[in-house]
């Protein structure tokens, strides 16, 4: 059993939709996350939630809505996607937020704005 | 200036040799964490530190907080271990700031 999944892994999509990437884990851990990593490889955390409430909301455009509607689950919805979204987002989650608690990520969803 | 400096960009090493990859740091924080992604993209979080030192295996991973610097180690280096190492701090606000990637060969 796949501990953190992410769905779906590829996406291509035309400028201007609505999509969402769908992310659960199965390890009961607290807080989950959502990072971004562009075409230089660079990782950038968005999102956290702990225990679905909302801890970490990184300068993002607000065309990005995070919904969790339990702790096992973290969604991403974007809105009037643009070119500049394509990259690879990873979805994570961690026993809490505090602590010396390790990650465990999802293995990505490929994203490409056409 | 990014918040997290990682050294060397790029290396390159010979199977077997010892590897050390540095990472200095400029807010004050909770935790660091090294990543390792594989060529495949899949990220695995190696190690959490706050203090002192942690071994899993051939890596060793050292923090010292008073100099704001971590270094990742990696013992009898095998072409397997090649990948980009990433670390990441946490400050105690919960922000994250990343650095920017080591990437690592390690030739047979």
């Amino acid at each position: 059993d796949t501990a953190v999944s992410q769905t779906p892994k590829y996406l291509v999509t035309q400028m201007g939709n609505d999509k969402s990437i769908k992310c659960e884990q199965n390890l009961g851990h607290d807080t989950m996350y959502w990072y971004k990593q562009d075409s230089k490889k660079f990782l950038k955390i968005m999102f956290s939630y702990n225990n679905k409430e909302l801890i970490i909301n990184e300068t993002v455009p607000n065309r990005f809505s995070p919904k969790s509607p339990d702790k096992a689950h973290l969604n991403l919805h974007i809105n009037s996607l643009e070119l500049g979204d394509s990259a690879v987002y990873f979805c994570a989650s961690s026993q809490s937020i505090g602590g010396n608690y390790g990650y465990t990520f999802g293995s990505g969803t490929r994203l490409t704005v056409v | 200036k990014n918040e997290v400096e990682q050294s060397p960009q790029n290396l390159t090493a010979q199977e077997g040799e010892f590897i050390t990859i540095n990472c200095s740091y400029s807010v004050g924080i909770s935790a660091l964490h090294w990543l390792q992604q594989h060529p495949g993209g899949g990220i695995v979080s190696l190690f959490m530190l706050s203090s002192g030192k942690k071994k899993h295996g051939r890596l060793i991973a050292t923090i010292n907080i008073q100099e704001k610097h971590s270094s990742l180690h990696i013992t009898a280096s095998h072409p397997r271990d090649s990948a980009v190492y990433i670390c990441a701090v946490r400050n105690t606000g919960n922000q994250f700031y990343f650095g920017t990637g080591t990437s690592l060969t390690v030739i047979p």
